[in-house]
């Protein structure tokens, strides 16, 4: 009964490493979006998309980017790691409004916990 | 800028010892408050979605309520079993296109048998 699928569990990654984060739904939801999660930091926005191509930065964008080229997938990209961006990644979907204002909240994933080294 | 603030940071229960778990907002607009249940190690859970102040959703042992400034979540005869971190989050009616949210940092809870 897995509706958002994050790709890896754990990652352990070098410093100055690409990294990407892969994230899958299969409820045909118009928006995802990739958070962090940091003890004491709380949940954290870093982008998020309400549609294939479309992409819009959170409220700590700095240092990722993202790609969504299906309506079903969006990946996180970390273009050259650091040790400040070990973190637990966690990827969300939802479904827009409904016309009636009835929102069914977020499907988040597992998460992926990186380590940068 | 929207806030949201949770407290306490951490409770510890006696299994059957009712309590309140408290997120207090401040947002240009409420669009919805939003309660999540998360699992070590795992993605939160949606537990429930409110939109004006009076309103109440309930779910099991727990029953969510909103004022104009705060929600609660109340927790009734708790089991260990409802031990997780629980979390509030905000959207507000300024966000165009897609519907991000705001988190507070969440209430760590511990229900002792």
């Amino acid at each position: 009964d897995v509706k958002v699928t994050q790709s890896s569990r754990y990652l352990v990654k070098r410093t100055g490493e690409k990294v990407f984060l892969e994230c899958v739904q299969d409820m045909d939801h118009e928006n995802m979006f990739w958070y962090r999660q940091d003890p004491g930091l709380g949940l954290r926005l870093i982008y998020f998309s309400y549609d294939v191509k479309m992409k819009e930065k959170g409220d700590i964008p700095e240092g990722y980017s993202v790609s969504r080229e299906k309506k079903e997938r969006f990946s996180l990209i970390l273009e050259s790691a650091s040790t400040n961006q070990t973190s637990m990644y966690l990827c969300a979907s939802s479904s827009p409004y409904h016309f009636s204002g009835v929102h069914y909240g977020y499907t988040f994933g597992s998460g992926t916990r990186l380590t940068v080294v | 800028e929207d806030q949201v603030t949770q407290s306490p940071e951490a409770l510890r229960l006696q299994e059957g010892e009712s309590s309140s778990l408290n997120c207090s907002y401040t947002v240009s607009g409420l669009r919805g408050l939003f309660w999540y249940r998360q699992d070590p190690g795992k993605g939160p859970e949606f537990l429930f979605t409110l939109y004006s102040a009076g309103e109440e959703k309930e779910k099991e042992r727990l029953k969510a309520t909103l004022t104009k400034k705060e929600s609660f979540l109340h927790i009734t005869a708790p089991k260990p079993e409802d031990s997780a971190t629980y979390l509030c989050a905000v959207q507000a009616d300024s966000v165009g296109g897609a519907d991000g949210l705001t988190f507070g940092k969440g209430t760590h809870l511990i229900i002792q048998p």
